[in-house]
């Protein structure tokens, strides 16, 4: 199986910080990796795919960039509702794999 | 809007079985590729597995193989998860999710989720 890190588990921030969360993968899986964004009680709302591909109605402050075995998922300028953990996600193998996810907390 | 709804959930001893389902509506869900994905108390989302639109291709996560069986009933829109030899760490929230083709970006992606249900593993 393919292992996703990622780093940190968790960070604390401030409106308006930059945010850079990582996700490391145990061999290459060329652009295949998401990135989702979940708060309690609700599902899990996809932000980007293939590594860089925003979603659509996702603001222009996330960005996902990275390929082969290390990606980072940036938010420019930290907004109250960004408060929420984060999951990378591998889609190279038959076998999908999550981060097992960075909590992003107010400061 | 699609619509998911999981159920079969609940209390089941270690080394028991449960059968939980995901019923579909708004959509066809033989249209999709569907998973399950569950969420220990406090932990992340971890995937569990996959199946394919006819049900002939199915694969797991190392740690259910063998013990859990995906399958669906597209005439009922509905898809299942047989879970078997059941252990405390199995004890978890089970989504049931459809996959979408992002076709300009060529990938895939875990897109609609249902509200889950909760399954417990204890004596």
């Amino acid at each position: 199986d393919i292992q996703m890190t990622q780093s940190p588990s968790s960070l604390s921030a401030s409106v308006g910080d930059r945010v850079t969360i990582s996700c490391r993968a145990s061999q290459s899986i060329t652009k295949y990796l998401n990135w989702y964004q979940h708060k309690p009680g609700k599902a899990p709302r996809l932000l980007i795919c293939a590594a860089s591909n925003l979603q659509g109605g996702v603001p222009s402050r996330f960005s996902g960039s990275g390929s082969g075995t290390y990606f980072t998922l940036t938010i420019s300028s930290l907004q109250p509702e960004d408060f929420a953990t984060y999951y990378c996600l591998q889609t190279y193998s038959t076998l999908w794999t999550f981060g097992q996810g960075t909590k992003v907390e107010i400061k | 809007e699609v619509q998911l709804v999981e159920s079969g959930g609940g209390l089941v001893q270690p080394g028991g079985s449960l059968r939980l389902s995901c019923g579909a509506s708004k959509f066809t869900s033989s249209n999709y590729w569907m998973h399950w994905v569950r969420q220990a108390p406090g932990k992340g989302l971890v995937w569990v597995s996959r199946i394919n639109r006819d049900g002939t291709f199915t694969t797991y996560a190392d740690f259910v193989k063998g013990r859990f069986t995906i399958s669906r009933d597209n005439a009922k829109n509905t898809l299942y998860l047989q879970m078997n030899s059941l252990r405390a760490e199995d004890t978890a929230v089970y989504y049931c999710v459809t996959e979408r083709s992002v076709t300009t970006a060529g990938t895939d992606v875990l897109d609609s989720w249902g509200q889950g249900t909760l399954v417990t593993v204890s004596s």
